[in-house]
């Protein structure tokens, strides 16, 4: 059974850079067909797509993150990469991973991490 | 990009009730479109795929119909375990979008 987990600190101070990695276990992050996306949900607020990345390296951004956004992937490790710049407070949020193919639903999710700016 | 648009915000309903929610999208996107539900302080989770597929494990009370512009999802005789919010999502083209919620409170 695939399971994805979120890590990486929970305290970010403002304009610093948000830092968060999925690790993915029971299957290969290399599968074909599968993509690897973050979501993010501020509190108490509704579902915002990152951005998603396939096996081989491509990617794909919200354009209202993109300038900010760098999604990657480590094959060896099983594990994908969140990294967002200049964090302000709005970018507080609990961030999931996700594994869907394209342009399909976002299943199965992580559990979410919760990540503050503050300073 | 597209925007979708859901009914009702919030809605209080009493068990064995029928629930329906309704996402309007505001423009034509086939039946890219997938519901979730999310329980208080859990992700979310997939209920139905592609408007109207159902999904393995999850209650045949749920079910969704729709195509082009507007999408229903349903709840037959609702259960005290429904209490959630329903998110409908988009995935015709990027950037994918979620519908803002609707937030099911059981009496």
């Amino acid at each position: 059974q695939l399971q994805l987990q979120e890590s990486g600190p929970g305290l970010v101070k403002p304009s610093e850079t948000l830092s968060l990695t999925c690790t993915v276990s029971g299957g290969s992050i290399s599968s074909s067909s599968y993509y690897w996306g973050w979501i993010r949900q501020p509190p108490g607020k509704g579902l915002e797509w990152i951005g998603s990345i396939y096996y081989s390296g491509s990617t794909y951004y919200n354009p209202s993150l993109k300038s900010r956004v760098t999604i990657s992937v480590d094959t060896s490790k099983n594990q994908f990469s969140l990294k967002l710049s200049s964090v302000t407070a709005a970018d507080t949020a609990v961030y999931y991973c996700a594994r869907h193919m394209w342009l399909a639903p976002f299943d199965p999710w992580g559990q979410g991490t919760l990540v503050t700016v503050s300073s | 990009e597209i925007v979708l648009t859901q009914s009702p915000d919030f809605q209080s309903v009493t068990p064995k009730e029928k629930v329906t929610i309704t996402c309007r999208a505001s423009q034509s996107i086939g039946s890219s479109l997938h519901w979730y539900q999310q329980k208080p302080d859990q992700s979310p989770k997939l209920l139905i795929k592609y408007a109207s597929q159902s999904i393995s494990g999850v209650p045949s009370r749920f079910s969704g119909s729709g195509s082009g512009t507007d999408f229903t999802l349903t709840i037959n005789s609702l259960e005290a375990e429904d209490a959630a919010a329903y998110y409908c999502h988009q995935s015709s083209s990027l950037p994918v979008l979620f519908g803002q919620g609707t937030k099911l409170e059981i009496k």
